[in-house]
């Protein structure tokens, strides 16, 4: 497509479940990330993929969160046992390989809500 | 560890007034840095960037000149307009092809008529 794709653009779950969020990256970026926007807050890296690399996993809250990226393209976003303090959006971006002044792009978002 | 302090807002500004958003970084290396823009109800998308030092990002009457000496990429604006409502994030980037944007907290302007 052509830009960032992210599925469900809203999802409200009930304290305890779990959610999976998708991010499908423009055609081409072998990089991927996903950022969290709370309600007042500025935007929080959770986690990186470049290519065939290992993730960058550092910025994950907790291990209810994980992610993963098959066939090198479309990732999901997992939250286990979600908690009211996970609602936020949660945005996907990718960026094609080169320098660090590459632009990285973002998609419209997965606005969370958990009651 | 890496990081970008912007100025508090919400910035409050009459149209054709001029706009300063201060930003100041800290990283090791040498980051590129950015601007992205948030309008209401959309997406997050950038504005400017600028690779090394000295250099000028310019977009949309937008400029931010990226000066190492005093760590900061603040962004300016001679005229606003309401249309440029909307919260601004600065961010920088370390790395080859593999760094992370880092982000500021994100400035709120608000453009009244």
């Amino acid at each position: 497509g052509a830009g960032v794709s992210q599925s469900p653009s809203n999802k409200v779950t009930e304290k305890g479940k779990d959610v999976e969020l998708r991010c499908d990256p423009i055609s081409g970026h072998t990089a991927l990330y996903w950022y969290r926007q709370s309600l007042g807050q500025g935007l929080e890296f959770l986690i990186y993929f470049q290519g065939n690399s290992a993730p960058d996993k550092s910025g994950l809250p907790s291990d209810r969160f994980s992610a993963e990226r098959t066939g090198g393209s479309v990732s999901t976003l997992t939250i286990q046992r979600t908690q009211q303090e996970d609602s936020a959006v949660y945005l996907c971006a990718s960026s094609s390989p080169g320098p660090s002044g590459n632009t990285i792009y973002f998609g419209e978002g997965s606005w969370l809500t958990v009651v | 560890g890496d990081s970008v302090t912007q100025m508090e807002g919400p910035v409050t500004l009459s149209e054709e007034a001029f706009l300063t958003i201060n930003c100041t970084y800290t990283a090791t290396g040498y980051p590129s840095l950015f601007w992205y823009v948030q309008y209401p109800g959309e997406g997050l998308q950038l504005l400017l960037k600028a690779t090394k030092a000295d250099d000028k990002g310019s977009n949309k009457g937008f400029e931010a000149t990226y000066r190492k000496e005093t760590t900061s990429f603040h962004l300016e604006k001679g005229s606003v307009q309401v249309s440029d409502s909307a919260v601004y994030f600065c961010a920088l980037r370390t790395g080859s092809n593999t760094g992370k944007l880092i982000f500021g907290q994100g400035t709120t302007l608000q453009v009244k008529p």
